[in-house]
């Protein structure tokens, strides 16, 4: 069966620190990839999503995710992180010609001064 | 400005008393989907649409209903509510012209309570 996995429930860093938040995927070919912030109370927001091509993607508010074709991973990181990127992220993967969104169970991220 | 609305926000409600979750957006986009997210779960598909008049089940579609008479429009009833719904249910859409890859768009959410 397809899924998600994203093994931290929660991760803590501190303000500055570099940030690491894992995902595998479990496809039988490669799917679309996304990752998605959830900030309290909002929506899920899109950080950056992978379909084809280089395999380390930008989003935006300074992340980047790398495709690991290898390892069935997609794995998000972030050089310096700010206190306003305590949230949920949630990774995710769709079908490539379908649209069946599978979402991880999510990684919340505490950040501390 | 490119959004998906949600209404209500929050909603306290009675065992057994039929409920509706409305969700609007104005991208014009095809396709539709609602979602419940649980602790530790994750967002788990209720329904989703691919066009007017056209609906599908999900994961977890049982006590749920939908409706896409516009398409604009994707509404999440609860005909007869219980207290293992009580949850966070999101409304999402996407374009389908632009593609697979196209990302999901989000509203903020709304929190059901039934006592």
């Amino acid at each position: 069966a397809q899924s998600v996995t994203q093994p931290d429930i929660h991760i803590t860093v501190s303000e500055g620190a570099s940030l690491e938040l894992r995902c595998n995927y479990s496809y039988g070919a490669t799917p679309y990839l996304f990752w998605y912030v959830q900030s309290p109370g909002q929506g899920l927001q899109l950080l950056l999503k992978y379909f084809s091509g280089d395999t380390l993607v930008q989003g935006i508010k300074g992340f980047e995710a790398e495709f690991k074709r290898s390892q069935s991973s997609f794995n998000l990181r972030k050089p310096s992180v700010h206190w306003s990127d305590a949230a949920e992220y949630f990774c995710a993967a769709r079908n490539t010609g379908g649209f069946k969104t599978i979402f991880g169970a999510g990684t919340r991220l505490f950040v501390k001064a | 400005e490119a959004q998906v609305t949600q209404n209500p926000r929050y909603l306290i409600t009675v065992t057994g008393k039929k409920l509706t979750v409305t969700c609007s957006q104005n991208m014009n986009h095809e396709y539709m989907s609602w979602y419940r997210q649980d602790p530790g779960l994750g967002l788990r598909q209720i329904y989703y649409s691919m066009n007017v008049e056209v609906t599908d089940k999900g994961d977890v579609p049982e006590g749920y209903k939908v409706s896409r008479k516009e398409k604009r429009n994707f509404p999440l009833i609860l005909e007869s509510p219980s207290p293992n719904q009580t949850s966070l249910y999101f409304c999402a859409s996407s374009s389908l012209r632009q593609g697979s890859d196209s990302p999901l768009h989000f509203g903020n959410g709304t929190r059901l309570t039934v006592t």
